[in-house]
């Protein structure tokens, strides 16, 4: 069974870009989350879709924003990228009624 | 204040020892505990999840929960080099709605030969 799969997994990126990470769940999980992860802040919640619509958000501003679709698979976009938005990446996916979330290897991001 | 405190250690064992590892939380409404295993450059695994306040075995591990006094705890018991890894705590307020987890800091667990 295949498991969690983020793409790309480093990616390095300028100051003021926008980027794009690829999540794709393992088959039969509806729900992905997202999670970004640094060593100041730890883990922290960015925000959650099930059958394509976003049922809840972190504390984020408005230049992180995702989609998922009909397939599950879901991405996350960051626009008008900061020097604080370098970070892990994580995504995970999760079936209905179960608690047993599965994260992905995460994408590294870089902002120079 | 964290919702969720975790000793981010590192904390450094001998192999076969018992390894303790505690997180306090401040929000009453968690009702679901978690413990991710994250190893170096690999995301959070899953070891265990509890509901209720007491202790849940698995092989190894223990998990204990206090909802009284607002404190889990993951016990290791004969330590191995492969349990060396980052070791977080995780909550849930609301079971699998909207799949938000609080997590603690994580505590860098070591296990010497």
């Amino acid at each position: 069974k295949a498991g969690v799969t983020q793409t790309p997994r480093y990616l390095i990126k300028t100051r003021g870009q926008q980027v794009t990470l690829s999540c794709s769940p393992i088959s039969g999980h509806r729900s992905v989350s997202w999670y970004q992860q640094t060593p100041g802040q730890g883990l922290q919640f960015l925000f959650e879709y099930f059958s394509e619509t976003q049922r809840n958000k972190g504390n984020f501003p408005g230049r992180f924003s995702g989609r998922q679709f009909s397939n599950s698979r879901s991405e996350m976009n960051v626009s008008t990228l900061e020097l604080g938005d370098s970070a892990l990446y994580l995504c995970a996916s999760t079936a209905w009624g179960s608690l047993g979330y599965t994260f992905g290897s995460g994408t590294r991001l870089t902002v120079v | 204040q964290k919702e969720v405190e975790q000793d981010p250690g590192p904390l450094s064992v001998p192999e076969g020892a018992i390894v303790s590892l505690n997180c306090t939380y401040s929000n009453s409404a968690f009702q679901y505990f978690m413990w991710y295993r994250q190893y170096s450059r690999k995301g959070p695994e899953l070891l265990m999840y509890t509901y209720s306040s007491g202790n849940k075995e698995d092989g190894r591990f223990t998990a204990q929960v206090d909802k009284s006094s607002k404190y889990i705890s993951l016990f290791i018991r004969d330590s191995q080099p492969s349990d060396s890894a980052t070791y977080l705590c995780a909550m849930s307020p609301i079971y699998n709605q909207g799949g938000k987890l609080i997590f603690g800091q994580g505590t860098e667990l070591s296990v010497k030969p």
